[in-house]
């Protein structure tokens, strides 16, 4: 079954500290794989989409990394600032019917 | 601001009862893709059109239907709601036609929210 799995469900941190989110999916065939920042009740906003050849890609402070053999993606965000606090969401597309899997997210708490 | 607008910002209706939901993509962008959010099911995706024609269809149930206008616009329309389908319905656009398996990136709206009563 074509699942996407995030972890933590969520997580609080302090101001400046840098942190990583985690995103493992059983999707297959792979076609891509993006990673979203939604702010409670807003719509979400793209920070990075990789394909298949993709180990790395960076948008800001917010890193990407991705693992097409053992499914895995990372997002490490650098130096975080309060403004970071929002829900982080993992989607792969592919699958036999070529459709987004979501991830429930991780949710950010950054604190002062 | 993403750009791309949705219209009401907030529906409540009755059991029974059907709504249309409005999206107008950011200016020049071509695919127009509607998501639902709830809080047990999280993001979905459920239809995508290019330039008037559908293109990908997700997990949109047969009582959902969308359309999309010559001047760009899309409408979702929803019918014999159920308490089941309140939720945020978000629109999305993008340029071009990559759909759920392309890499353009989509820009969402600020969603509509749904509430069956």
């Amino acid at each position: 079954k074509n699942q996407v799995e995030q972890s933590p469900q969520s997580l609080i941190i302090l101001e400046g500290k840098n942190c990583t989110l985690q995103c493992n999916y059983t999707v297959s065939p792979f076609s891509n794989l993006r990673w979203y920042k939604q702010d409670t009740g807003r719509g979400p906003v793209s920070l990075t989409i990789m394909t298949f050849s993709e180990n790395t890609k960076s948008n800001g402070r917010y890193t990407a990394t991705l693992d097409a053999d053992t499914k895995q993606s990372s997002l490490h965000i650098t130096a975080s600032q309060l403004s970071d606090s929002a829900s982080y969401i993992c989607v792969v597309s592919g699958g036999s019917q070529g459709n987004l899997i979501f991830g429930k997210g991780t949710k950010l708490s950054v604190k002062p | 601001d993403s750009g791309v607008t949705q219209t009401p910002k907030h529906l409540i209706t009755a059991t029974g009862q059907r709504v249309t939901l409005r999206c107008s993509p950011r200016s020049g962008d071509l695919s127009v893709y509607w998501y639902q959010q709830s809080l047990d099911q999280g993001l979905q995706f459920l239809i995508q059109y290019y330039n008037g024609e559908e293109r990908a269809k997700g997990n949109i149930l047969e009582r959902f239907s969308a359309q999309q206008f010559p001047d760009l616009h899309s409408e979702l329309n929803l019918s014999s709601l159920e308490l089941g389908d309140s939720a945020l319905y978000f629109c999305a656009s993008s340029a071009l036609a990559g759909g759920p398996v392309g890499t353009d990136t989509q820009y969402f709206g600020p969603g509509t929210r749904l509430t069956v009563l």
